[in-house]
């Protein structure tokens, strides 16, 4: 089975924190994705990667920058907490293929910023 | 870039009665379009998908039905039971750059009265 692994389930910072949300998948996929889920606002693309070292913006992309020096590994970091950053951010990954594909969730962590 | 419309976005159903949740999209060119459910505490995992090129699939008592000119496709759910109340996402993927990027529409809760 394919494993989407996000590094806290639930995560408390301060305003203006560095934070760092990590995300490993096992199953050796090209594309990785970073999401948020608000209440009444479905899963909004923030970043995504379909590389090693390749990133592109998605559509939420202010205040976040992600990092992805390993195939397995894709880490989103807002640079400067705010509070209305607080939300749940879903993890996914899925394989490159001339269409699209399922992609693979991780259990998604929800992160309060006060 | 890619829009997908669901509807509706509260549905309530008595144990037994059939489902129906729907979606638009915007591009022409999507051509992949897979189906969620995310229970509590966990993300998204896929249910049903269907591609461009097929107009309807089936698996048990869950249908999706696909209609390219007019751009819309819904999800079939028969026989509801209480373990189907859940939050369903649909989603379209679009290539961007040589990868398919799915784009998700704001989501369904689907709650089945036993």
């Amino acid at each position: 089975d394919v494993k989407v692994t996000q590094s806290s389930r639930y995560l408390v910072k301060r305003t203006g924190e560095k934070v760092f949300l990590e995300c490993v998948q096992d199953m050796d996929h090209e594309n990785m994705f970073w999401y948020r889920q608000d209440p009444g606002l479905g899963l909004r693309l923030i970043y995504f990667s379909y590389d090693v070292k390749m990133k592109e913006k998605g559509d939420i992309p202010e205040g976040y920058s992600v990092s992805r020096e390993k195939k397995e590994r894709f880490s989103l970091i807002l640079e400067s907490a705010s509070t209305n950053q607080t939300s749940m951010y879903l993890c996914a990954s899925s394989l490159s293929l001339l269409s699209g594909t399922e992609a693979f969730f991780g259990q998604g962590t929800r992160l309060t910023v006060v | 870039g890619e829009n997908v419309e669901q509807h509706p976005s509260t549905l309530s159903v008595q144990e037994g009665d059939s489902a129906v949740i729907k979606c638009t999209y915007s591009d022409s060119a999507s051509n992949y379009f897979p189906w969620y459910k995310q229970e509590l505490g966990k993300g998204p995992q896929l249910i049903i998908d269907i591609r461009s090129n097929v107009g309807e699939k089936k698996d048990q008592r869950i249908a999706v039905t696909l209609n390219k000119t007019a751009k819309h496709f819904s999800l079939h759910i028969t026989e509801t039971q209480p373990e189907d109340s859940a939050v369903y996402f649909c989603a379209a993927s679009t290539g961007s750059g040589g990868s398919y990027i799915p784009t998700f529409g704001r989501g369904t809760s689907l709650i089945v009265h036993p």
